[in-house]
């Protein structure tokens, strides 16, 4: 069974850089056709996609938020990781990471149990 | 691509139907995923390819459509069956629609 778990500060200033990891057990990152990627949610809102990273290290970015987005991954650890620069309270969210099932890509059927992250002074 | 979803709110009885509607702002073919979301829980797949059931979700829940137009039907509602349901188009990067929120009447 595949497990997720996102792990990261809950408190960035505004203008700094959030960095958050996920940590991935049952499943390796780099094995088989799996995007894995980053959500997430603003408070009381819908759902917002932020970017993958391939198994074989590709990434793709939402439009909206490339010029700021960096998704890495951490083989040896079997962790992948995003890193969202300048950020603003509009990045306040709870933040999910998800793999897509094993026959449909980006149809998202794994996901950590999320974590909030609060851009304050 | 924008998903739009309707209703926003809809109030249905436990035994009852009931019809959830998305529509993309063009053509998804049949990349098209339903989710359910309840309270402080990460959203939960239940329907993609537009029709097929994940693993593990009851018959209840069904999906039809493709192109522009999607439904997810519960047969007959169950109590725990009171959540928000996305839907989301993965055949350009992945977009999600605003929520519907299925609650008791």
């Amino acid at each position: 069974q595949v497990h997720l778990q996102e792990s990261g500060p809950g408190l960035v200033k505004p203008s700094q850089t959030l960095s958050l990891t996920c940590t991935v057990s049952g499943d390796s990152i780099t094995s088989g056709d799996f995007f894995w990627s980053w959500i997430r949610q603003h408070p009381g809102k819908g759902l917002e996609w932020i970017g993958y990273i391939y198994y074989s290290g590709t990434t793709f970015y939402n439009p909206s938020l490339q010029s700021r987005v960096t998704i890495s991954m951490e083989a040896s650890k079997n962790q992948f990781s995003l890193n969202l620069s300048s950020v603003t309270a509009a990045d306040t969210a709870v933040y999910y990471c998800a793999r897509d099932t094993i026959t449909t890509n980006l149809a998202f059927h794994h996901w950590g149990q999320g974590t909030l992250v609060t851009v304050s002074s | 691509i924008v998903m739009t979803q309707s209703p926003g709110t809809l109030s249905v009885s436990p035994g009852e139907r009931a019809t959830l509607s998305c529509r993309a702002s063009q053509s998804v073919s049949s990349d098209l995923a339903w989710y359910q979301q309840k309270p402080g829980q990460a959203p939960r797949l239940l329907i993609y390819g537009a029709s097929t059931r994940a693993t593990g979700i009851p018959a209840r829940f069904s999906g039809s459509g493709s192109g522009t137009e999607f439904t997810l039907t519960i047969s007959s509602l169950q109590s725990e069956d009171f959540a928000i349901y996305y839907c989301q188009q993965y055949n350009n990067w992945p977009t999600f629609g605003q929520g519907t929120k299925v609650d008791s009447k």
